[in-house]
């Protein structure tokens, strides 16, 4: 299971766009990336994932760098509703799902 | 509609007694998963179960102890030997059991238990 750092915090004003760094230099080839988020006291929700390709969907963005170190998950317009604590994750088995501390998103008015 | 349920929301339980947290699913997923969530943390797995009848020690099994006899189903007990049993546990399932291009995990809404 690749590591993976996300910065703890990261402030976004409301209707700009949001961008969350993750660091998975470990990662290996045939590793995806997946993000989910989790609003306060709820159930994490799935994302985006991404192995080679940048991904967009009705959510989210995903851009992984060429050599795969690293990912950035973009909310476009963020809105209050996405304050939330965002997982960057790269599993490679069902006992290896790392979720870490995340980055915690503030959106502000 | 399809989910994950998980009862009950909240659950209080005095020190030294076993309590079994429920959770089920109608998305006729092969694995399922237990975390536990504390104050300002990440999730940390407890147990897993690729398919009926077997489950995995996670990360941090000690006291506690699951169930895997029908595949929508996936019990975990809290037992008196967990030291710091006062946590936010929430479950998971998945299609299958190896996470790949279609396959995320699904999260229930979280049960969370406050020993006394």
């Amino acid at each position: 299971d690749a590591k993976t750092t996300q910065p703890t915090s990261m402030d976004c004003a409301e209707g700009r766009a949001a961008n969350l760094p993750c660091n998975h230099s470990t990662i290996s080839g045939n590793e995806y990336v997946y993000w989910y988020r989790q609003i306060h006291s709820q159930g994490p929700q799935y994302i985006i994932h991404g192995l080679k390709n940048n991904e967009t969907n009705e959510m989210a963005s995903l851009i992984i760098t060429e050599d795969r170190k690293s990912s950035t998950l973009i909310l476009p317009h963020a809105t209050l509703r996405d304050t939330a604590v965002y997982y960057c994750i790269a599993p490679t088995g069902a006992n290896n799902l790392f979720f870490g501390t995340g980055t915690r998103l503030t959106v502000i008015p | 509609d399809g989910g994950i349920t998980q009862s009950p929301k909240y659950l209080f339980r005095k020190e030294g007694q076993n309590v079994t947290l429920s959770c089920e699913q109608n998305l006729n997923h092969d694995a399922m998963y237990w975390y536990r969530q504390d104050p300002g943390q990440g999730l940390r797995l407890i147990y897993y179960s690729q398919i009926v009848n077997d489950f995995q020690k996670g990360d941090i099994a000690e006291g506690y102890s699951v169930s895997r006899e029908k595949k929508e189903s996936f019990p975990l007990t809290v037992t008196s030997a967990q030291k710091n049993p006062t946590a936010f546990y929430l479950c998971a399932s998945m299609a299958s059991g190896t996470p790949g291009p279609y396959n995320e995990q699904f999260f229930g809404p979280g049960t969370r238990l406050t020993v006394l």
